[in-house]
């Protein structure tokens, strides 16, 4: 079965300070897709990024930096010099390729970036 | 490019009445469909995908249902409404063409029931 595990419920921080969410999964499949979604206050999930199994390059978008790394089962998120826009939801998720393709969550990080 | 449009955004109904929140897609064909909940504070819960028209499987039972009539509309009902369907109901989409593709939503439904 395939799980993702979030452990920080919520974290706060202040403008300007970098920041990880942690996201820890675990499947049986050798091919897999892991993805992290932002839901800001106004609800809407927003796609940040996806990555596939084979693939263990960091990647960098702006203030966002992803870290995939498959000996730890892990894909954690860092956010550089938070800004109180940053102040959401934010969750990770996995789909295998076998069956349907869902998406299994995990139960989301809140965080608070404050002024 | 493609959009998704999910309405109402809010509603508010009595225990006992029927629901019917709607989801329409454009911009792609056959996409696949997805219904969520979301309690509030907690995580996602998927209650339906749909991989084409007339094609619907649920992934908990409950007091809820779901249609697609056309290749890109998915409808969520109920005849009756328990106060437990409160929530967020988010609809979305993906891609059916190959794996790992990525869910977009909709800006979702606030339901409560009183």
């Amino acid at each position: 079965a395939q799980k993702v595990t979030q452990a920080q419920t919520e974290i706060s921080v202040v403008e300007k300070e970098d920041v990880t969410l942690d996201c820890v999964y675990e499947t049986r499949d050798t091919t897999y897709y892991l993805f992290w979604y932002k839901q800001p206050p106004s609800g809407e999930l927003v796609f940040l990024i996806r990555r596939n199994s084979f693939d263990e390059q960091n990647e960098i978008s702006g203030r966002y930096s992803w870290n995939f790394q498959k000996s730890t089962s892990s894909f954690n998120f860092t956010i550089t010099a938070s800004q109180v826009v940053d102040s959401a939801v934010y969750f990770c998720a996995l789909s295998g390729i076998t069956g349907f393709q869902k998406l299994v969550f995990g139960t989301g990080t809140r965080l608070l970036v404050s002024p | 490019s493609q959009t998704i449009h999910q309405w109402p955004a809010t509603l508010v109904q009595p225990v006992g009445s029927p629901l019917s929140l709607e989801c329409t897609v454009e911009g792609t064909s056959n996409p696949n469909l997805y219904w969520y909940r979301q309690a509030a504070g907690r995580g996602l819960q998927l209650l339906f995908y749909s991989v084409g028209i007339g094609q619907i499987s649920s992934e908990v039972p409950q007091n809820l249902s779901a249609s697609r009539p056309q290749d890109r509309q998915f409808i969520l009902s109920s005849k009756k409404l328990l106060l437990s369907d409160s929530g967020f109901y988010l609809c979305a989409w993906s891609n059916s063409d190959r794996f790992g593709q990525p869910q977009h939503f909709g800006d979702g439904t606030r339901l409560s029931i009183l």
